[in-house]
């Protein structure tokens, strides 16, 4: 049983909705993680989050907005999407962002489609 | 700059063979940390091992070990007799002390097909 949960689990959007992922950790953790996980390409983080503040934005694009209102929960608002978004969206978190080395917990991703 | 290679990007074996999955990695930090993960089917990412850069000690955990060797840059995973539930995508990761965060930087994956 994963400590953190993501929902929804599989998504299908047009390119012109508003759509949100959740995230969910229920590990006591201070960070929060968005990565991307495109077929063929490495997992690339797109956001971090440390004690509810943005830390890292990895040059998303604006379509892709976060938002953390507390250490337990995270965010990520979807609109105007591209064919080329359609990936699987992984949340993790950590016990904090400073200092490296700390084991990363993930959830079982949203799998998002865009038509 | 910091990278992880894993040259094998998918390894088919029957049930009960051992195989071993490569890592080589890089990085100017003399202190850093390195992990794999494994992701089932499920997608999720499930943290396997971590080791940091100043413990060389080979780990074995039932049946999987770790060889940790600084002189090839490699961090290499066997997993031995294996089973059809060991079938996932295996990532290694390296984590730098001279990151500002807790950074990872991601290998490609290999995905393991373990044939009954």
């Amino acid at each position: 049983e994963t400590g953190v949960t993501q929902t929804p689990r599989h998504l299908v959007m047009g390119m012109t909705n508003k759509k949100s992922l959740k995230c969910e950790q229920h590990l006591g953790h201070n960070a929060m993680y968005w990565y991307k996980q495109s077929a063929k390409k490495p997992l690339e983080l797109m956001f971090v989050y440390n004690f509810k503040e943005q830390t890292e934005n990895n040059s998303v694009p604006s379509r892709f907005s976060p938002e953390c209102p507390n250490s337990s929960h995270l965010f990520l608002h979807l609109h105007t999407l591209q064919p080329e978004d359609s990936a699987l969206y992984l949340c993790a978190s950590s016990q904090e962002w400073t200092g490296p080395g700390q084991p990363q917990h993930f959830g079982d991703g949203t799998r998002l489609s865009i038509l | 700059a910091q990278k992880v290679t894993q040259a094998q990007t998918e390894i088919s074996v029957v049930e009960k063979e051992d195989v071993t999955l490569d890592c080589v990695y890089e990085t100017r930090d003399t202190t850093y940390y390195l992990f794999w993960y494994k992701q089932p089917p499920s997608g999720e990412l499930v943290f396997l091992i971590r080791r940091n850069s100043f413990d060389e000690q080979n780990e074995i955990s039932g049946r999987y070990s770790w060889n940790f060797q600084k002189s090839t840059s490699s961090f290499n995973f066997t997993i031995t007799a294996s089973q059809v539930v060991d079938s996932a995508v295996y990532f290694c990761a390296l984590s730098e002390a001279g990151n500002a965060g807790n950074m990872l930087t991601f290998g490609g994956g290999t995905r393991l097909m373990v044939k009954p």
